[in-house]
């Protein structure tokens, strides 16, 4: 079966800090896609990266960034200088393809807070 | 953009009512999905649909939950006799069909809040 693990269940740090988010996967599938999704206090999820498991690159975008590593099955996602809006929770995901139509395994879920 | 959209935002209900959960998908999109969220926990799959049936259902999707697709753009869960472990955040989403990176990215709804008294 497919796993997510999150094995920061809160996280808390300085504006302006450096922040990493772990996350952890198992699957069988050769072929699988890996996300990031945002959870603000209003409770909505927003999307912020998909990966497939054929791109191992990793990836920048502004002041976020992904460590996409095959080999330890993890899909680690940094915040470079923090601030107050990125406290939020942020939760992995990995998706499993069954007939054509999706199920995304979600992990349990990090609670960012930024403190001023 | 496109969005998906859902309603109510909040919904109050009494044990043992049934309620029913809207969602409207992105138009040119034909894989649908409902996943609830707990207060205070991950995010978990409840059912998937395409081609006016369920192509795949977790453990938590028993008999009193049912999903249907009613006309051409709308997207319906209902809970048959709601219990107070029902409470939870209830999101839509829904996805292309097809091939290529595109159609494995789901479009979330902003969620329905019920709350069973």
């Amino acid at each position: 079966a497919q796993k997510v693990t999150q094995a920061q269940t809160e996280i808390s740090v300085v504006e302006k800090e450096d922040v990493t988010l772990d996350c952890v996967y198992e699957t069988r599938d050769t072929t699988y896609y890996l996300f990031w999704y945002k959870q603000p206090p209003s409770g909505e999820l927003v999307f912020l990266i998909r990966r497939n498991s054929f791109d191992e690159q990793n990836e920048i975008s502004g002041r976020y960034s992904w460590n996409f590593q095959k080999s330890t099955s993890s899909f680690n996602f940094t915040i470079t200088a923090s601030q107050v809006v990125d406290s939020a929770v942020y939760f992995c995901a990995l998706s499993e393809v069954l007939r054509g139509a999706q199920k995304l395994v979600f992990g349990q879920g990090t609670r960012l807070t930024i403190n001023p | 953009e496109p969005e998906v959209t859902q309603t109510p935002s909040h919904q109050v209900t009494q044990m043992g009512q049934e309620v029913i959960l809207r969602c409207v998908p992105i138009s040119n999109h034909l894989y649908f999905y409902w996943y609830r969220q707990i207060l205070g926990q991950k995010v978990e799959f409840l059912v998937s649909f395409y081609n006016n049936e369920i192509s795949e259902k977790s453990e938590i999707f028993d008999d009193q939950f049912s999903v249907e697709r009613p006309d051409g753009s709308n997207f319906t869960l209902k809970i048959r006799s709601t219990k107070l472990e029902d409470s939870a955040m209830y999101f839509c989403a829904s996805s292309e069909f097809g091939l290529g990176d595109k159609s494995y990215e789901q479009y979330f709804g902003p969620g329905t809040r019920l709350t069973v008294t």
